[in-house]
């Protein structure tokens, strides 16, 4: 059972406009929620998070909204640049006895130029 | 600042043979430390946990084994793998206290034959 969903694998999009990709999650005690960049053969980066209490924050091309009552959350970039090609994973945390992070299967970004 | 080095950056290995990865961490102290594997088309899967030198907690049942002989150092063996344990194997660590993103290592690529 996948508790965070990336339903797109892939996404195109013109150098210049903007990219938005989207995840979706099921378990409403997830408080807090990330996106993470990977390059082939490297392991993800963490590019921006976001709190369960917030909907919106922003963090230079990189908007991340969150949608409580939808449990959904969307990433935007713009303007989007062909750097920003990679593979980008949602990700959700749960607080256990540890930092309990679920992430989704990712979204392969194509930016064109 | 903070590094993460995890080695070798690829195996291959026949089925059966025992296997050691390596995971150190510079720059911090106390890190919670992770183990995750990524198969093709899914997201990263959580196999093991630390929270200090010797605590190692299993996320899912496998053929695989963790532990962590100094603060810093996370090690993943196995006595005899199996063709089903080839994939990405990425180390990561977090701050504690907090919500810390977890940050990863650049992953060795696990071929059994």
């Amino acid at each position: 059972d996948q508790q965070v969903k990336q339903n797109s694998p892939s996404l195109s999009v013109q150098e210049g406009r903007i990219s938005i990709l989207n995840c979706d999650y099921t378990n409403s005690m997830f408080d807090y929620f990330l996106w993470y960049k990977k390059y082939p053969a490297e392991g993800p980066t963490f590019l921006i998070s976001i709190s369960s209490i917030k909907d919106k924050n922003e963090d230079g091309r990189f908007t991340v909204f969150l949608n409580k009552s939808a449990k959904h959350l969307s990433l935007h970039i713009v303007p989007s640049q062909p750097g920003d090609s990679a593979v980008y994973f949602c990700a959700a945390r749960m607080k256990t006895s540890y930092d309990k992070v679920i992430f989704g299967p990712g979204t392969s970004l194509s930016v064109i130029p | 600042s903070q590094t993460i080095h995890q080695w070798p950056a690829t195996l291959v290995q026949p089925v059966g043979s025992p296997l050691s990865l390596e995971c150190t961490v510079e720059g911090t102290s106390n890190p919670n430390l992770y183990w995750y594997r990524q198969a093709a088309g899914r997201g990263l899967q959580l196999l093991f946990y630390s929270v200090g030198i010797g605590q190692i907690s299993s996320e899912v049942p496998q053929n695989l084994s963790a532990s962590r002989p100094q603060d810093r150092q996370f090690i993943l063996s196995s006595k005899k793998l199996l063709l089903s344990d080839s994939g990405f194997y990425l180390c990561a660590w977090s701050q504690t206290g907090g919500v810390q993103p977890q940050h990863f290592g650049d992953g060795t690529r696990l071929s059994i034959l």
